[in-house]
């Protein structure tokens, strides 16, 4: 298993640029979800997802889509690139135990915007 | 609101040294605790998961406790090596949430030589 895989590793755009991060999982995890991580602030959900076609917000949505048409898949696109979208960006796939979950995350995407 | 503490934000021991961690959260109603390891410039990985009925789990030389009455969970890694040298941070799935995993700000951990 490759586990939970995140492309680009880095990445460096411009204000106004879109782009998409991409995340995926082979472990058939329903449960997957994207953090950014900024020193000081820890770690912040952005938008997760509980299976295909079913995706919901997290604490810091803005400026941040995301869709879910695969089990395995879940990108994160970033409309239109600010300044204070620079972070390190975790993707994490989770399994189901007991009533709650498992979480495994990604090595990471580091975004700087310019 | 869920929130989750971990004291103190940064712990130096010689090694050899016992390490013990603690996490606190403000509402006991949560589904699992977890626990993770970051190395600088890395992801996270997952070091134990304790659920909601139990009291504790372990792994080598990390054990870690879970007392959700008193919203404490203790993670200790016995006889430190350098290598432990890591941010670990616990994180706790939340009932009220929906399923949202909320993270505590992590204990820097440095192990001398």
């Amino acid at each position: 298993n490759a586990g939970v895989t995140q492309t680009p590793k880095f990445q460096v755009l411009k204000t106004g640029q879109s782009m998409t991060l991409q995340c995926a999982q082979d472990m058939n995890h329903e449960y997957m979800s994207w953090y950014r991580q900024d020193p000081g602030m820890g770690l912040r959900l952005i938008h997760y997802s509980v299976g295909a076609g079913i995706t919901d917000q997290g604490e810091v949505p803005n400026g941040y889509n995301v869709s879910r048409s695969t089990t395995e898949d879940f990108p994160l696109r970033l409309l239109s690139a600010a300044p204070s979208q620079t972070s390190v960006y975790f993707c994490a796939s989770s399994y189901s135990i007991g009533n709650g979950y498992e979480q495994y995350f990604g090595p990471g995407t580091r975004l700087t915007v310019t | 609101k869920q929130e989750v503490t971990q004291i103190p934000a940064a712990l130096s021991v010689p090694e050899g040294e016992n390490l013990v961690l603690n996490c606190s959260f403000t509402d006991s109603a949560i589904y699992n605790l977890q626990w993770f390891r970051q190395d600088p410039g890395k992801g996270l990985t997952s070091l134990l998961l304790i659920q909601s009925s139990q009291r504790e789990q372990t792994s080598g030389r990390l054990n870690a406790s879970l007392d959700k009455s008193s919203g404490r969970s203790t993670l200790y890694i016995a006889a430190s090596q350098p290598g432990d040298s890591a941010t670990y941070l616990c994180a706790v799935w939340v009932k009220a949430a929906g399923n949202k995993l909320t993270f505590g700000g992590g204990t820097r951990v440095l192990v001398k030589p």
